[in-house]
């Protein structure tokens, strides 16, 4: 079946602006995550979706970053007045079940140039 | 905090060689260890994990190794292939909050043909 799937790919945006980072992930899958992977860096965690529990927050780096999930399904990702420290890939997961039991497959993510 | 090392950052061998990637985890707690492969320009795909009850694990000419004594873990490729080359993560998972993956900085790959 369709993996993991982000919009837009590629996204660049002036230093003060808003932008929204879209996820869908696999059907029927209950956990999304978001990471954060800036240039020659690890996965940076950021938020964590499952089911209809509240989201584990802990991740986001500052009050300008914000996530909602509608539905159980599809994910969005706001980052509110940008920096260009924000300039980053913005990577989605989503596993079945409760995340850590199963696997994290992840979308291709959203390269994010901030001038 | 929770931290894991990779070494090394980049790793070149000749096609055909073998190439090994060490993690060191922080965290005792961890008992889920994943591998991911991320091609230029794509997301990171799992291509081997391997759980706190099992020392080691092997899918073709990928193996992975646990020594959760001294919590380090290890991918091995043996027989490289050029398209082998990659950036490759290690990651860890807490027992308590499982769902959170602790990644490694990544090992740029390159298979020299």
């Amino acid at each position: 079946g369709a993996g993991v799937s982000q919009s837009p790919s590629n996204k660049v945006t002036e230093k003060g602006k808003d932008v929204e980072l879209r996820c869908d992930p696999i059907s029927g899958h209950t956990a999304l995550y978001w990471y954060r992977q800036s240039l020659g860096q690890g996965l940076e965690f950021l938020i964590y979706f499952q089911g209809n529990s509240a989201p584990d927050k802990s991740g986001l780096p500052s009050d300008r970053f914000s996530a909602e999930r509608t539905g159980g399904s599809v994910s969005t990702l706001t980052i509110q007045r940008t920096q260009q420290e924000d300039s980053a890939v913005y990577l989605c997961a989503s596993s079945s079940g409760q995340g850590g039991k199963e696997t994290q497959y992840f979308g291709p993510g959203t390269r994010l140039l901030v001038l | 905090g929770e931290n894991v090392e990779q070494h090394p950052s980049t790793l070149s061998v000749q096609e055909g060689d073998s190439a090994v990637i060490k993690c060191t985890y922080s965290d005792s707690a961890s008992n889920y260890f994943p591998w991911y492969k991320q091609e230029l320009g794509k997301g990171p795909q799992l291509i081997i994990d391997i759980r706190s009850n099992v020392g080691e694990k092997k899918d073709q000419r990928i193996a992975v190794t646990l020594n959760k004594t001294a919590k380090h873990f290890s991918l091995h490729i043996t027989e490289t292939q050029p398209e082998d080359s990659a950036v490759y993560f290690c990651a860890a998972s807490s027992l308590v909050r499982t769902y959170k993956y602790i990644f490694g900085t990544g090992t740029r790959l390159k298979v020299l043909a």
